[in-house]
């Protein structure tokens, strides 16, 4: 059974890092074509792709937050994680992680999300 | 970057009724090395996350009921859901991952009439 589960601050600043942690379990990410990926989606709005992360190590990011992602794995713990620089009150959204491939090339599985708000 | 616009952004239906989603992409994604449409539907209803519905335009995923049906290629695509059932009322997103950066159609909010 494939699970996904989103951590991240809850609260935090403006200019502050958001880091958030995927723990999946019912795959590997050391698998050929599996690959992990974050969306975001504020409260009554729609979804916005962040970034990839594959198997190999791959990484592709949304350009749109101009360089402000970084995301990473921990394969033998089963995680991975997205780090988003100096955050605004425009980043405040729910965060979900989903798992991609190896046969389906999209969001087969999403994890519940976690809210993160960005306020002074 | 490909964009994704979905219509109507609101659809009024009755329980039995057949309703059409549609979604229209910026450039075409169908990909000529596998003809295979890089084009996905999902459901997501309130307090949810999204579910997926439709993968490569057409396929249904397992365990999704066969009156959701996925059809169209290149630029143009579309999502029916014959028979709605109450348990149906969602909003629907269509989304391409042909190219990142990945992107999905605003939505579209299926309620009761």
């Amino acid at each position: 059974q494939v699970t996904l589960k989103e951590s991240g601050p809850g609260i935090l600043q403006p200019s502050q890092t958001l880091s958030l942690t995927c723990t999946f379990s019912g795959f590997s990410l050391s698998t050929y074509g599996m690959g992990v990926g974050w969306i975001r989606q504020p409260s009554g709005k729609g979804l916005e792709w962040l970034a990839n992360i594959w198997w190999d190590d791959d990484k592709y990011y949304n350009p749109s937050l101009k360089n402000r992602l970084t995301i990473s794995k921990d394969t033998s713990n089963n995680q991975a994680f997205l780090k988003i620089t100096n955050v605004d009150t425009a980043d405040t959204a729910t965060y979900y992680c989903a798992r991609i491939g190896p046969t389906v090339a999209t969001f087969a599985y999403w994890g519940q999300g976690t809210l993160v708000t960005v306020s002074s | 970057d490909i964009v994704m616009t979905q219509s109507p952004s609101s659809l009024a239906v009755s329980a039995g009724e057949t309703v059409t989603i549609n979604c229209k992409s910026s450039q075409s994604l169908l990909y000529s090395g596998n003809q295979k449409n890089y084009l996905a539907w999902y459901q997501q209803k309130p307090g949810q996350s999204p579910k997926l519905l439709i993968y490569w335009a057409s396929t249904r995923q397992s365990g999704v009921p066969d009156r959701f049906i996925g059809s169209g290629s290149g630029t143009d695509f579309t999502l029916t859901i014959s028979s709605v059932q109450a348990e149906d009322l969602a909003i629907y997103y269509c989304q391409q991952y042909y190219d990142t950066p990945y992107t999905f159609g605003a939505g579209t909010k299926l309620e009761l009439k």
